[in-house]
């Protein structure tokens, strides 16, 4: 089964300090998401990303985040000033473009601690 | 506004005993409806979707419109099925997954 690939697994970053999340996704497939789930919360919409641009976006992605296809294969979430509160575990998702697809597929998760 | 709600926050059984995980939705259009299982806080990994109408791991889970329902259930717990499940939901046209505050099912021996 084709998998989404997140890097770093775990990266320790110091309050201020910008950091780059990367996905690779799955092939095909034209609809990108990430979702952050902070520790012992729920799974929480970030932005959506389809065609090189950003489709939606939620209240938490403030002028912080952003995000971008650089080279047509990863999938990048960069924090520029990271913060305390940004401390979660950060997750990539894909989807194929057509209905008969996979549902939205995750990747393993980057686990982002700011201290 | 898309809405899902998972009222369980924990389920404990014991192994063999059947198992249900409720879920409703708020969705004004037609939505599509999913279930996620976390293990151990590993990735997210598709258990059902309702479009598939199949069952995995002997887990199912049926639409009710009616209802606003997509309870997940499992006829016989196992030990290995401890772990975290999310109901999610999407709007039309491959829209950002909701998710519901997942129920936690722990299955003792």
């Amino acid at each position: 089964e084709p998998e989404v690939t997140q890097t770093p697994s775990h990266q320790v970053t110091q309050m201020g300090q910008e950091v780059i999340l990367r996905c690779v996704p799955i092939s095909n497939h034209l609809y990108f998401y990430w979702y952050r789930q902070i520790l012992g919360q729920k799974v929480e919409f970030l932005v959506s990303f389809y065609n090189n641009e950003i489709s939606e976006k939620s209240e938490i992605f403030d002028d912080q985040f952003s995000v971008e296809r650089p080279d047509g294969s990863n999938f990048t979430l960069k924090i520029r000033s990271t913060k305390l509160e940004d401390s979660a575990m950060y997750f990539c998702a894909t989807r194929s473009g057509t209905v008969q697809g996979y549902g939205y597929t995750f990747g393993s998760g980057t686990r982002l601690t700011v201290v | 506004a898309q809405r899902v709600t998972q009222p369980e926050k924990l389920l404990s059984v014991f192994k063999g005993a059947p198992v249900e995980l409720k879920c409703n939705y708020s969705y004004s259009g037609s939505p599509e409806l999913f279930w996620y299982v976390q293990y151990s806080r590993q990735r997210l990994q598709l258990l059902l979707r309702h479009i598939s109408r199949e069952s995995i791991k002997g887990f199912t889970a049926d639409l009710n419109k009616g209802e606003t329902s997509f309870h997940l259930k499992k006829p016989f717990a196992q030990e290995e099925d401890s772990a975290m499940y999310y109901c999610a939901l999407s709007g039309t046209g491959f829209q950002k997954l909701v998710f519901g505050t997942g129920t936690r099912l722990l299955v003792s021996p």
